[in-house]
């Protein structure tokens, strides 16, 4: 089993421009969320869901938009990308009955 | 939002040394997760708590569940070089809803042979 997969694991990007981080989870989880990591300042939540077809904003969720059309999909994107989205970009999913949390290996992202 | 304060920022220690990091929080949780983070990946749960003042064991590592409800602690006894890496304090406020874990801004740990 993969568990949580990000694609890509890198990606520069040039200021104004757009793309779409992916994760795909093939443990039947209900809750997935993705966070952003900067350096000293722990993992912040950007959006989550907690099933098909439903989303709602996190904690920094201004400049991301995201889509949960499929149970093992999660997409997050940046229309128009700045240089304050360069970070470490993880997914994680969550069983409905703990709070364990399983994450990706991690998206980093440079915005130049 | 609710608010963890992690600490200590940073720890530099010799092999064989115990380590102690907590958690504090002006909320309340339900439960208490502690997450480590090896460079270039993604973290993975170490110990999760559900019951206030809980005491729980894996290995080395050791966490408690604040009677408060509003703190957390890790230990690590006899540390080795693999110990190296970030270390993550979570809490949330139900365990069965979408628990939108608030994370604490890490301790990092440098294990010195």
């Amino acid at each position: 089993n993969a568990g949580v997969t990000q694609t890509p694991k890198f990606r520069v990007l040039k200021t104004g421009q757009s793309m779409t981080l992916l994760c795909a989870q093939d443990m039947n989880h209900e809750y997935m969320y993705w966070y952003r990591q900067d350096p000293g300042m722990g993992l912040r939540l950007i959006h989550y869901s907690v099933g098909e077809g439903t989303t709602a904003k996190g904690e920094v969720p201004d400049g991301y938009n995201v889509s949960r059309l499929k149970k093992q999909n999660f997409l997050l994107g940046l229309e128009s990308a700045a240089p304050s989205q360069t970070s470490v970009y993880f997914c994680a999913t969550q069983p409905w009955d703990t709070g364990e949390l399983f994450f990706g290996e991690g998206s980093r992202l440079t915005v130049l | 939002g609710q608010q963890l304060n992690q600490s200590p920022q940073s720890m530099f220690i010799q092999e064989g040394e115990d380590v102690s990091m907590n958690c504090t929080s002006s909320s309340i949780f339900n439960t208490w997760l502690w997450y480590k983070q090896d460079p270039g990946e993604g973290p993975v749960l170490l110990i999760a708590l559900y019951k206030a003042g809980e005491l729980t064991s894996n290995g080395r590592l050791t966490a408690q569940f604040g009677t408060t409800r509003k703190d957390s602690f890790l230990n690590i006894s006899a540390s080795i070089p693999s110990d190296v890496g970030i270390y993550f304090c979570a809490g949330q406020g139900s365990a069965t809803n979408a628990g939108k874990s608030t994370f604490g801004d890490g301790t990092t740990l440098t294990v010195k042979p």
